[in-house]
């Protein structure tokens, strides 16, 4: 049964801080790995993707991949109140399209940001 | 502008009957998915079809059934044999070239 752990939280975080969510992952052969924001009573968004070893940055958002320790984080830089939201890490088997059926999503960290 | 529709948003059920939702896609993509979430817990597989006139049980298929006529459609209907139907079911289609979901705004079942 292949896992994807994540702390549910809440991780409570001061506006301006930085939050830093963590993600771990049983299977050593996972290929690609996503980080969505899901708003209460909403779909979840991608909001960052990540393929190899090392860090990717898209504005305030930060997503680091280590895959010899199986883990994926996120940092969340200059935390706003609009980034209270869950944030679910989606790992995947495959690197090709149509490869849904080998995602797998962990139940998601819920952040809350604090004015 | 493309993407997936589904509906209805909002669905009660009575005990014993078998509801169906709708998922319209119209990003030609030929993969299509039905996940089922509840509180606090990630999302399961519940069916997906990789193309048109076929499609696999994912990880809790029981009470459910799909059919896919038709390349933009993948109804999946909710049938008496679910025994805990309440929960947010998720529609989505993979990107080109990625793992990534395109993901509808979701219809939440509540069974009274």
């Amino acid at each position: 049964q292949k896992e994807v752990e994540q702390n549910s939280g809440p991780l409570s975080v001061p506006e301006g801080a930085i939050a830093s969510l963590n993600c771990t992952y049983s299977d050593r052969g996972s290929q690609s790995f996503f980080w969505y924001r899901q708003y209460s009573g909403k779909s979840p968004e991608l909001i960052m993707s990540i393929y190899s070893n090392g860090d990717k940055e898209d504005g305030r958002f930060t997503a680091q991949l280590n895959k010899a320790s199986q883990y994926v984080s996120l940092l969340i830089r200059d935390s706003q109140p609009s980034d209270s939201a869950t944030y679910l890490c989606a790992v995947n088997s495959f690197l090709i399209k149509a490869a849904g059926n080998k995602l797998t999503f962990g139940g998601g960290t819920r952040v809350l940001v604090k004015p | 502008d493309g993407g997936i529709t589904q509906s209805p948003k909002y669905l009660f059920r009575k005990e014993g009957q078998n509801v169906t939702l709708s998922c319209e896609q119209n990003l030609n993509h030929d993969a299509m998915y039905w996940y089922r979430q509840d509180p606090g817990q990630g999302l399961r597989l519940i069916y997906y079809s990789q193309i048109v006139n076929d499609f696999q049980k994912g990880d809790i298929a029981e009470g459910y059934s799909v059919s896919r006529e038709k390349k933009e459609s993948f109804p999946l209907t909710v049938t008496s044999a679910q025994k805990n139907p309440t929960a947010f079911y998720l529609c989505a289609s993979p990107g080109d070239n990625t793992g990534e979901l395109f993901f509808g705004e979701g219809s939440r079942l509540t069974v009274l």
